[in-house]
């Protein structure tokens, strides 16, 4: 498996506002996710986070609104920017073990509880 | 595009009552599976990767099974605990063998 720690653990902003949310793996990992979980629903993909160079969004998403860093292979970041009440969502960030030839199994960080007034 | 989805959407059982947990997929070209719980504003517990060309995995009191040609997977938990509480949701690896696309999810409630 894989330790994923997440900061911060929750947050209250105000509308208008931005929230960068860190999160740091025990070792290096060549595959980053980030998704979000809006109240009541499953998760979905907001982009993969590559190291080196610009994150890969999924439909939906942008980078103006989703910024995203990757400076190595232990560490990412995900900022919401501009938020609004309906960014009020848990954010997580998610690691892949390949653990043969297409084979992986993705492991998950405590997520990131943010609410937005 | 996968769709995945569960059912029931919620389940409410008495302690020590085995259960089976229902997942289907539309495309049922998918690399692996994989079942996770989630505790109430928690972070994704993985709970059994199955492989495409496995039919089933084990741990512990919990067996996953996996039927691509019908599109679908179960997860059958023995000898319930209140301890198994929880949101379960699978995921497939579709289209490519490292992003998952999530089920809708089914919330487990054990009584005592």
């Amino acid at each position: 498996s894989a330790v994923i720690s997440q900061k911060p653990s929750r947050d209250i902003c105000q509308r208008g506002t931005s929230l960068t949310i860190q999160c740091q793996v025990d070792s290096q990992v060549t595959m980053m996710f980030w998704y979000r979980q809006q109240p009541g629903q499953s998760l979905t993909l907001i982009a993969t986070a590559n190291q080196g160079s610009e994150a890969t969004y999924e439909s939906g998403f942008v980078i103006d609104k989703f910024p995203i860093s990757r400076p190595n292979l232990t560490f990412s970041t995900l900022t919401v920017s501009n938020m609004s009440p309906e960014d009020s969502s848990i954010y997580l960030c998610s690691v892949v073990r390949e653990r043969g030839a297409l084979i992986n199994e993705q492991f998950f960080g405590p997520g990131t509880r943010l609410t937005v007034l | 595009k996968q769709e995945v989805t569960q059912i029931p959407a919620a389940l409410s059982v008495p302690e020590g009552e085995n259960l089976v947990l229902n997942c289907s997929f539309t495309d049922s070209a998918i690399y692996n599976l994989q079942w996770f719980r989630q505790d109430p504003g928690k972070g994704l517990t993985s709970l059994l990767l199955i492989q495409s060309s496995q039919r089933e995995q084990t741990s512990g009191r919990l067996n996953a099974s996996l039927d691509k040609s019908s599109g679908r997977s179960t997860l059958y938990i023995a000898a319930s605990q209140p301890g198994d509480s929880a949101t379960y949701l699978c995921a497939s690896y579709t289209g490519t063998a490292s992003k998952l696309t999530f089920g809708t999810g089914t919330r487990l409630q054990v009584t005592l």
